[in-house]
């Protein structure tokens, strides 16, 4: 089976500008989180989506958004970009169905000026 | 807000040896997972233990798990070069809406040294 995959790979956006990241689960995989890693906060998770609904939501602003279509893939987007919003953005997939692996994908390092 | 600590933060160590890496963590728990990175990619799938599971094995890995003492170490037997990464254990604790939310620790360097 192919990967997690999410593109683009690599973004440079400015403050005050929104951004739209894609996440494509494993084959049969109904649950898409993500994730944002800092140096300084660590890898820390954003929300999860299972057939077209948000399930969870961590502890981010609202201007961090998501949604997931109903061929499971995902997208995320951050509207009014901060400087703070430079990170690595990684996506899981899993089963959702509880008790199973979450299989991420590489990345997108998002880098804003 | 990161569930809990991993002991060392950094590790280095010669070819051949083992690796030891501790992960603590504060709440209940339904398994706890293993992951690698290397170099700010992203992260890879190691291994997963159940919370009603004491010890778990895939190849040169082997982890450990207490529930009573909320700890689990990740053992790396005769180290290679190629295990140079950062490690990160993450618990998924048990959500009434069968979802999955994984709580990271802050990871163990490691470097391995031929």
């Amino acid at each position: 089976k192919a990967g997690v995959t999410q593109t683009p790979r690599y973004l440079i956006k400015t403050r005050g500008q929104q951004v739209t990241l894609s996440c494509s689960p494993i084959s049969g995989h109904r649950s898409v989180s993500w994730y944002q890693q800092t140096p300084g906060q660590g890898l820390q998770f954003l929300f999860e989506y299972f057939s077209e609904t948000q399930r969870n939501k961590g502890n981010f602003p609202g201007r961090f958004s998501g949604r997931q279509f109903s061929n499971s893939r995902s997208e995320m987007n951050v509207s009014t970009l901060e400087l703070g919003d430079s990170a690595l953005y990684l996506c899981a997939s899993s089963l959702g169905t509880g008790d199973n692996e979450q299989f991420f994908g590489p990345g997108t390092r998002l880098t804003v000026l | 807000s990161q569930q809990g600590e991993e002991d060392p933060q950094a590790l280095s160590i010669q070819e051949g040896e083992n690796a030891t890496m501790n992960c603590s963590y504060k709440t209940s728990i339904n398994n706890l997972q293993w992951y690698r990175q290397n170099s700010g990619r992203g992260l890879v799938h190691l291994i997963l233990i159940r919370s009603n599971e004491r010890e778990k094995h895939s190849g040169r890995l082997r982890v450990t798990l207490d529930t009573s003492k909320k700890s689990s170490s990740l053992l790396i037997t005769a180290s290679r070069a190629a295990d140079t990464a950062s490690y990160f254990c993450a618990t998924d604790a048990y959500l009434s809406n069968a979802g999955n939310m994984l709580t990271f620790g802050g990871g163990t360097r490691l470097m391995v040294k031929p």
